[in-house]
């Protein structure tokens, strides 16, 4: 069966630092990757997703980057944090053929 | 993709059906509507998806309108633990390749 895992669960970090989110994929191979970000109280951003291995669309410009490095890891980064950058961080993934999407168990992040 | 509306927030008391609205007036032939919901602090969880036909499943029912401009989710006896944001999508099945957006959804409160 397939399963989706991405760490860390919580990231308590200072402004300025850098980020680094990973997810992982088993089960499935050639999965669409996607990564949202919800602020608190409000609704899913779609950040970037992604066909396949080094093929990277972004939805927002912002200060934060993702990377496809192989089939089933997705990695979100960013070089300098924002206070803005402060959510809750999911990692999804659909086998491409459908809108049946598996979701992470996320990664809350705070600015300080 | 379709765009699709929801209401902001919904009551329900416990043990009564809750159903809840969507409207996807622009939606074409090809796209299926999905629903997920989000319990707090979690991933959203995919519930269920059609494209014209009722469909039913163990969590809930889906009515779409013969138009298809409209759909009800059913959760025939809601209990505390459906609390959540529930979002309808609207969404081609085989040619979802690129970004799936989420609205704001309904947010259910359900009352003991």
């Amino acid at each position: 069966s397939q399963t989706i895992h991405q760490w860390p669960a919580t990231l308590v970090q200072p402004v300025g630092s850098p980020l680094s989110l990973e997810c992982t994929v088993e089960g499935t191979s050639n999965p669409n990757l996607y990564w949202y970000r919800q602020a608190a109280g409000r609704g899913l951003q779609l950040l970037f997703y992604s066909v396949g291995i080094g093929q990277i669309s972004s939805e927002v410009p912002q200060n934060l980057s993702a990377s496809r490095p192989q089939d089933r890891q997705f990695i979100l980064s960013s070089k300098k944090l924002l206070l803005s950058d402060s959510g809750f961080y999911l990692c999804a993934w659909t086998p491409g053929a459908g809108g049946e999407l598996f979701f992470g168990e996320g990664s809350r992040l705070t600015v300080l | 993709d379709a765009k699709t509306t929801q209401p902001p927030s919904m009551d329900c008391a416990e043990g009564r059906a809750a159903n809840l609205p969507c409207n996807h007036s622009t939606i074409s032939g090809n796209e299926y509507v999905y629903w997920y919901r989000q319990i707090h602090s979690q991933g959203p969880q995919y519930i269920i998806h059609g494209l014209k036909n009722n469909e039913t499943n163990e969590m809930a029912s889906l009515i779409i309108t013969e138009d298809r401009k409209s759909s009800t989710l059913i959760l025939p006896h809601a209990t505390l633990r459906d609390t959540a944001v529930y979002y309808c999508i609207a969404l081609p099945y085989g040619g979802s390749q690129g970004n799936l957006i989420f609205g704001k959804g309904t947010k259910l409160s359900v009352k003991p």
